[in-house]
Formats: structure tokens, C-alpha cells, sequence
């Protein structure tokens, strides 16, 4: 059962902005760096986000992220149909043990 | 360029065993710590081990703990997952991913299936 708690789905009309939240605790987000990873149907998944809200090379400047506190957020701009997917967050916790989010699936609409 | 590819999926009884292996090449493999992560079908992902580049620290999630053993052979680019006592709720992709060393984790091969039958 992941402790990182992720909204199911969000949607928004090609070109409009979403904004997908990560709600964490003190034992993970509080204390680590977040990262934010794609899936595309039927594909592995692919680093987004690192280190919070650095964006590995090749990754367009419409993906960014951010955290304050227990909670973290990755935001969509100029949404396209390429952008349909399901989106992870992910950090270490206090225990050693990796978590990622619930995944959310993002639907243009 | 980095990749990552996983074999030893397949089908196997409940209460047997398994071994996953993930070749990787395109980077030094023995300078950066690896990851297995796994997706049951139509589910999130859910991570499983990690270890260090030089095999010294490994970490499980619960779930597999004294059953599921990573490792990795540096002069042979591979990282394995010996899996024991393999349950039902073990079916899933497993996916092998190096790691960043930066908190994150980098690369994902795309998955070798593992069904477990009851």
C-alpha cells in the first residue's frame, strides 16, 4: 500500500494546464528529494522530473515540479494528446524503502 | 545509449522460484546503484529491492522481504532477483531501472512478466 497519496485522474482541454499533487509525510517527502515519472499506455516507465523540479535532458519545459513541505506537484502546460498518460511520484524513505505515488491518469479531453 | 534489459520471466507454481536478470550496458555499470520494480497488471508501480553499485547495501520493500533476494555480478553488467516462495500477488511486470544517485531513479528496461499460478 503506497504512502503517497495521489489524486486518481485529472483532465484539461488540449493546450490548458493540470497540475497533479503528491501528499507525503515527514519520513518521505519532508526529508528527500521527489521525482515524477510518465508511463505511457503500454510502455515502461520515464524519468520526468528529478530532485524535485529539475527536468532531465530532453524533457520539454511544459513538465515542471515542485514541493513545500510534505507535498509535491508536477504541472502540465499546453497540454497535448502525447501528454495522456499515468504519472508517479516517487522519493526514499526514512525506513529504506522506495515509494512511489498511487498514479494519477491524465486524460485530454 | 543506456539499456536495460530483463529475461527469466515466465510462468511458475505458487511456492517456486524464479531468477530475473537485467543486462545493462551503455553506461558503467559498476559505478551506480540498481532498482526492481515491478506493476501488477492494471495496477501502479510498486517498488521491490535496490542495491548498491558495489552489491554492499541492499533494501527490500516488506512485501518481499526473506523471500526475494537482488544481486549483481560488476564484471558481468548484470543484476539479478532471485525469487523464492513466489506467491500469487507476486504476478507483475518486473521492471529493472538504474538508479540516479540523486534520490531518483533513471532508466527503466521495459519489463520481463512474471505469472505466479495458483
Amino acid at each position: 500500500q503506497s504512502v503517497l497519496t495521489q489524486p486518481p485522474s485529472v483532465s484539461a482541454a488540449p493546450g490548458q494546464k493540470v497540475t497533479i499533487s503528491c501528499s507525503g509525510s515527514s519520513s518521505n517527502i519532508g526529508n528527500n528529494y521527489v521525482s515524477w515519472y510518465q508511463q505511457l499506455p503500454g510502455t515502461a516507465p520515464k524519468l520526468l522530473i528529478y530532485e524535485n523540479n529539475k527536468r532531465p535532458s530532453g524533457i520539454p519545459d511544459r513538465f515542471s515540479g515542485s514541493k513545500s513541505g510534505t507535498s509535491a506537484t508536477l504541472g502540465i502546460t499546453g497540454l497535448q494528446t502525447g501528454d495522456e498518460a499515468d504519472y508517479y511520484c516517487g522519493t526514499w524513505d526514512n525506513s529504506l524503502t522506495w515509494v512511489f505515488g498511487t498514479g494519477t491518469k491524465v486524460t485530454v479531453l | 545509449q543506456v539499456q536495460l534489459v530483463e529475461s527469466g520471466g515466465g510462468v511458475v507454481q505458487s511456492g517456486g522460484s524464479l531468477r530475473l536478470s537485467c543486462a545493462a550496458s551503455g553506461f558503467t555499470f559498476s559505478t551506480y546503484a540498481m532498482h526492481w520494480v515491478r506493476q501488477a497488471p492494471g495496477k501502479g508501480l510498486e517498488w521491490v529491492a535496490f542495491i548498491r553499485y558495489d552489491g554492499n547495501n541492499q533494501y527490500y520493500a516488506d512485501s518481499v522481504k526473506g523471500r526475494f533476494t537482488i544481486s549483481r555480478d560488476n564484471s558481468k553488467n548484470t543484476l539479478y532477483l532471485q525469487m523464492n516462495s513466489l506467491r500469487a500477488e507476486d504476478t507483475a511486470v518486473y521492471y529493472c531501472a538504474k538508479d540516479l544517485a540523486t534520490n531518483s531513479i533513471e532508466y527503466w528496461g521495459q519489463g520481463t512478466l512474471v505469472t505466479v499460478s495458483s
